[in-house]
């Protein structure tokens, strides 16, 4: 399996809501990121994990929370989000660090409401 | 903490032209640069890579090539075609102990006409 894999693809969600986002890779990859992208914008780097720990946090609010189960999962939960969160939020993968080769997944195109 | 400036931001070729855009990094410490083609709806998909210590990679009609003096880094593309069209981000990696992370330009909009 050569590809990262991210659910659901589309998500719209209440300012009230919890809900989460999930990632999977099954390339043996030890570093996993997630990115924010807004429309026309680079991808903005959220958060780091290496060897299933949280290594670099980009001073990004509380109301998201990254997970990693394991070294293939990792989840991305979101509570009291504001309108402004709306983004596609891009999951990474790299063999150890990004000074090797990151594999995105396909995103999910948040819409908070 | 590293700074990516990418240009220019739209660039308009006609089919079977050469396109080139270029990225300046401000951080001497960043060691590899990779370049990414987002398509419309779709994943950043990596077309080529470049580490500190080569000068230049090709892959077919793709070519990158990086002057650490000057800390610039250029993507080439000959031969251009419709299928070429996308925003094209550059990007740089800065290691310290923390770990390491990628920067991105602001991205390269090409655009290919038939």
């Amino acid at each position: 399996d050569t590809e990262v894999t991210q659910t659901p693809k589309h998500l719209v969600m209440g300012m009230t809501n919890k809900k989460s986002l999930k990632c999977e890779q099954h390339m043996g990859h030890r570093a996993m990121y997630w990115y924010k992208q807004k429309a026309k914008k680079p991808p903005e780097l959220m958060f780091v994990y290496s060897y299933e720990k949280l290594s670099i946090n980009e001073s990004v609010p509380s109301r998201f929370s990254p997970e990693c189960p394991n070294s293939s999962l990792l989840n991305l939960h979101l509570h009291a989000l504001q309108p402004e969160d709306s983004a596609l939020y891009l999951c990474a993968s790299s063999l150890d660090s990004p000074s090797y080769e990151q594999y995105f997944g396909p995103g999910t195109r948040l819409t908070v409401t | 903490g590293e700074n990516v400036e990418q240009h220019p931001s739209t660039l308009s070729v006609q089919e079977g032209d050469s396109a080139v855009i270029k990225c300046t990094y401000s951080d001497s410490a960043s060691n590899y640069f990779p370049w990414y083609k987002q398509e419309l709806g779709k994943r950043p998909q990596l077309i080529i890579d470049i580490r500190s210590n080569v000068g230049e990679k090709k892959d077919q009609r793709i070519a990158v090539t990086l002057n650490k003096t000057a800390k610039h880094f250029s993507l080439h593309i000959t031969e251009t075609q419709p299928e070429d069209s996308a925003v094209y981000f550059c990007a740089a990696s800065i290691s310290d102990n923390a770990g390491n992370m990628l920067t991105f330009g602001g991205g390269t909009r090409l655009m290919v006409k038939p």
